[in-house]
């Protein structure tokens, strides 16, 4: 059982490059996360998606975007980067709601721009 | 905004003694909240959580305790261990678009001598 499995785990990006960050999950969650992390910073939410098909942005969306076209697949594009999404993304999973809705982590990316 | 905050950054304490994590949350309406532990180089885990019909949960050597009245929650190891050396983040489980999202504090690093 692999749990949430991101990839790459390391890029490196010219300014105005784009790329997508992967993610997949195998334990049926309803819900998915992207999140970034910046140093002493806690995670904040870029978006996340309740159920397949569906997207919402969160505290920090611009600059991303996402799609969930399959139940088990996240993806997070940039469209041209820049030096401030220098970061470790992480991409989470959850059931979403109910009793047990404790996320579960993937390893990160860390992604820098220059 | 709502948010999740954490009073103390870094917290070093002795093998073998208690360690107390705190976190102050404001939004009174959140019922649920849950510790993460991120150890360097990986995503966060879960750890305990807490709903806000309960004042007290208690795991294998941690107990969050929850006090609604000053929206205050802490996080109590006992015997802490050097593998307990990491990063804390209390997170707040919020209501949007059908799914419950995690929305994380800070974090706090302890660090345990051996």
């Amino acid at each position: 059982n692999a749990g949430v499995t991101q990839t790459p785990k390391f890029q490196v990006l010219k300014t105005g490059q784009s790329m997508t960050l992967q993610c997949a999950q195998d334990m049926n969650h309803n819900s998915m996360y992207w999140y970034r992390q910046d140093p002493g910073m806690g995670l904040r939410l870029i978006y996340y998606s309740a159920s397949e098909g569906t997207t919402d942005k969160g505290e920090v969306p611009d600059g991303y975007n996402v799609s969930r076209l399959k139940k088990q697949n996240f993806l997070l594009g940039l469209e041209s980067a820049a030096p401030s999404q220098t970061s470790v993304y992480f991409c989470a999973s959850s059931y979403g709601w109910g009793q047990n809705t404790e996320a579960f982590f993937g390893q990160g990316t860390r992604l820098t721009v220059v | 905004g709502e948010s999740v905050g954490l009073h103390l950054p870094t917290l070093s304490v002795q093998e073998g003694d208690n360690s107390i994590i705190n976190c102050a949350y404001s939004n009174s309406a959140s019922d649920y909240f849950i510790w993460y532990k991120q150890e360097s180089g990986k995503g966060p885990q879960f750890i305990i959580d807490i709903r806000s019909n309960m004042d007290k949960r208690q795991g294998q050597r941690v107990t969050v305790l929850l006090n609604k009245t000053v929206k205050h929650l802490s996080l109590q190891i006992a015997a802490t261990q050097p593998g307990d050396s990491a990063v804390y983040f209390c997170a707040e489980n919020g209501l949007g678009g059908g799914s419950y999202i995690p929305t994380f504090g800070r974090g706090t690093s302890l660090i345990v001598h051996p």
